[in-house]
């Protein structure tokens, strides 16, 4: 069982606004930023968001992220085909030592 | 350009040894850790342990704890991943990422599936 919770699966058509919702604690979440990754088919996980809307070269604009508590939200506006992929969230966490923890993940579908 | 590029699939039997390597270049080795993450097949990500470069400290997975060993050679800008005792369900894609703090991964290499099986 992951320590931050995700809905196992989301979908949306093109166009579309969608939301990919992650959940921790007051030592997580609640103490620290969200780093999001997308993992495309058949690929490695690439960084796609972290911090307060930092976004590597070559994300789009169209992801952006919020927080509030101990919840945190991915969200991709205009939603496209090539979007279809696992979302992962992950947040460092202050009770491990040294060590932060991860979302179970959400496959995203394009319908 | 950052890359990190991992060793070829393997297939080892149950109780044995393997070691995955990450040759990396387009940065300097010594300024980031190494972190390694596996994902088992159709399952999520699981964070097994990092390694300063710089200092050679290492910080371990639970799950883990004696039976994994992470190195790096700075002479050749490689890192190493050694997981021993192999079960089956140690099977997964094993990933190599650049550490960029407060589990930043920034870049990954590109996978080795490990396969475990008699």
């Amino acid at each position: 069982q992951s320590a931050l919770t995700q809905p196992p699966s989301a979908s949306g058509t093109p166009g579309q606004r969608v939301t990919i919702s992650c959940s921790g604690s007051s030592s997580n979440i609640g103490s620290n930023s969200v780093i999001w990754y997308q993992q495309l088919p058949g690929t490695a996980p690439k960084l796609l968001i972290y911090g307060n809307n930092q976004r590597p070269s070559g994300v789009p604009d169209r992801f952006s992220v919020s927080k509030s508590g101990t919840s945190a939200s991915l969200a991709i506006s205009g939603l496209q085909s090539e979007d279809e992929a696992d979302y992962y969230c992950a947040a460092w966490d202050d009770s491990l030592n040294g060590r932060g923890v991860f979302g179970g993940g959400t496959k995203l579908t394009v319908l | 350009q950052v890359q990190l590029v991992q060793s070829g699939a393997e297939v080892k039997k149950p109780g044995a040894s393997v070691k995955v390597s990450c040759q990396t270049s387009g940065y300097i080795f010594t300024s980031y850790g190494i972190s390694w993450v596996r994902q088992a097949p159709g399952q999520g990500l699981e964070w097994m342990g990092w390694i300063s470069v710089y200092y050679g400290h290492t910080n371990y997975a639970q799950n883990f704890q004696g039976r994994v060993t992470m190195t790096t050679d700075t002479s050749t800008n490689t890192a190493y991943m050694e997981l021993r005792s192999l079960r089956s369900d140690d099977t997964a894609v094993y990933y190599c990422v650049r550490d960029s703090s407060g589990w930043i991964f920034s870049h990954w290499g590109q996978g080795t599936l490990v396969t475990v099986s008699s």
